[in-house]
């Protein structure tokens, strides 16, 4: 399985502004995936991210809001913009595995906003 | 809206009980997977089930994904505190997008 980091591990920020997040990943995958997570309740996909196309969104979820990065089969990045406290959650990258359907997770970014 | 409806919400058992956890959908899945998630941690995969009727065991854990794979359970047995946790069931679709249920919030009380 690959091993999944992610930059930061949480943050504090005001309101109005705009915060990336960081995911690198031990192997070149294809398919990474983003999701959003209320404390102790399930995940919500935002967006598939494949390298070298744009980031496909989920119902609910903008470009203009949440853009993404995918520079390389490594490393991709997701940035929350113009930020208010409804933003404040979890923050989770995964990687597509070898089994269709198997993700792995990073450990998440811990989002706050006041 | 999730496919996938996964019960009880919560369960709080002493050490030593059993344990079952429900994921119930009316759509199909090519696979599906179960999660355990520990505070500040991301979610880890436990096991992929991906033939209908199939059962796996990791240790004092079982799943079973059901005949026509639209729902799968997870059984534990004697549970211990290193098991308490979120679980969490995911289901496959066409696309490579998984599909959670909405977890299952499991206390194993020493």
């Amino acid at each position: 399985s690959a091993v999944i980091s992610q930059k930061p591990s949480r943050d504090i920020c005001q309101r109005g502004t705009s915060l990336t997040i960081q995911c690198q990943v031990d192997s070149q995958v294809t398919m990474m995936f983003w999701y959003r997570q209320q404390p102790g309740q399930s995940l919500t996909l935002i967006a598939t991210a494949n390298q070298g196309s744009e980031a496909t969104y989920e119902s609910g979820f903008v470009i203009d809001k949440f853009p993404i990065s995918r520079p390389n089969l490594t490393f991709s990045t997701l940035t929350v913009s113009n930020m208010s406290p409804e933003d404040s959650s979890i923050y989770l990258c995964s990687v597509q595995g070898d089994t269709r359907g198997e993700q792995y997770f990073g450990p998440g970014t811990r989002l706050t906003v006041t | 809206t999730q496919l996938l409806e996964q019960s009880p919400q919560f369960l709080s058992i002493q050490e030593g009980e059993n344990l079952t956890v429900y994921c119930n959908s009316s759509s199909v899945f090519s696979s599906l997977q179960w999660y355990r998630q520990e505070p500040g941690e991301g979610p880890v995969l436990l096991v992929t089930v991906v033939t209908g009727g199939e059962v796996k065991k990791l240790k004092r854990l079982t799943f079973q994904f059901g005949d026509a794979r639209k729902d799968s359970s997870l059984h534990i047995t004697a549970a211990q505190p290193g098991d308490t946790g979120l679980y969490l069931c995911a289901g496959a679709l066409v696309d490579y997008k998984l599909s959670f249920g909405a977890g299952t919030t499991v206390t194993v009380r020493a």
